[in-house]
C-alpha cells in the first residue's frame, strides 16, 4: 500500500539549531516525493520536490531509496521556518494525486 | 501571482443538507483535485478531474459526493446529504499538466456539519 509516514507531530528547536523532519514512504514503483509547507493562516504550498534536487529557503531533502526516506533538513533554523510541514508522495498514474503524511509542526524558538 | 480561490471560507450546515463548495483553479491549469483534512488528521485525496470527467477517486468519494466544472472556470464539490463526519477542511488544488509538476492549493473551506 502507498503510505507516507511522518513520525513526529511536533518538533521544537531553537533558532540556529539544525532541523531534520523525518519522512518515510511505502511505494512499489519509482516514487515522486514532495515537501509542502503551510505557514500560519496560509495555504499549502510546495517547498521542494525530490526530482529538482534544489534547496529552497535553506531546506534540502534527499531521496534515499534504500531506507525509503525523504527527510527534510536545514542546518540553521530560523523563526520564520515555524510552520506545518507535510511530506507527500505522488501516486502512480498520470493524475498526480498526492498522498500526504500527517504532518510535522515545526516550532523554532528565539 | 495566480492563485486557486475557494469559497466560502467557512460553511456551517445541518446534517442531511446539501452543500456546494466552490473553487476557481488557476486559469491555464488542466488537472483539478479535491482533498479534505479532518481535524487532527492527514490531508486525504478525494478526487481528480481532467478533461471534464473524473479521472480518479478515493474510497472516501462515495455516491454522496460529486464534482462539476460547470462553466470552464469554477470547479465545485457537492455533498448531497451531509453527515457529521463530513466536517473537515476541504482543499481544492490544480496543476498545469501531468507529471512531476507542482499542485497549487486553495486556502480551503472549513465545513462544519451540525
Amino acid at each position: 500500500a502507498q503510505r507516507v509516514t511522518q513520525p513526529e507531530k511536533l518538533l521544537s528547536v531553537f533558532k540556529g539549531a539544525p532541523v531534520e523532519l523525518k519522512c518515510n514512504y511505502s511505494y512499489s514503483g519509482s516514487p515522486e516525493l514532495f515537501w509542502y509547507v503551510q505557514y500560519s493562516r496560509q495555504r499549502l504550498q510546495l517547498l521542494l520536490r525530490h526530482i529538482s534536487r534544489e534547496s529552497i529557503k535553506g531546506f534540502t531533502a534527499d531521496l534515499n531509496k534504500g531506507e525509503t526516506s525523504f527527510h527534510l533538513k536545514k542546518p540553521f533554523a530560523q523563526e520564520e521556518d515555524s510552520a506545518m510541514y507535510y511530506c507527500a508522495l505522488s501516486a502512480g498514474g498520470s493524475q498526480g494525486n498526492l498522498i500526504f503524511g500527517k504532518g510535522t509542526k515545526l516550532s523554532v524558538k528565539p | 501571482e495566480p492563485e486557486v480561490t475557494q469559497t466560502p471560507s467557512h460553511q456551517v450546515t445541518q446534517m442531511g443538507q446539501e452543500v456546494i463548495l466552490r473553487c476557481v483553479p488557476i486559469s491555464n491549469h488542466l488537472y483539478f483535485y479535491w482533498y479534505r483534512q479532518i481535524l487532527g488528521q492527514k490531508v486525504e485525496f478525494l478526487v481528480s478531474f481532467y478533461n471534464n470527467e473524473i479521472s480518479e477517486k478515493s474510497e472516501i468519494f462515495d455516491d454522496q459526493f460529486s464534482v462539476e466544472r460547470p462553466d470552464g472556470s469554477n470547479f465545485t464539490l457537492k455533498i448531497r446529504s451531509t453527515k457529521l463526519e463530513d466536517s473537515a477542511m476541504y482543499f481544492c488544488a490544480s496543476r498545469v499538466e501531468q507529471g512531476n509538476t507542482e499542485a497549487f492549493f486553495g486556502q480551503g473551506t472549513r465545513l462544519t456539519v451540525v
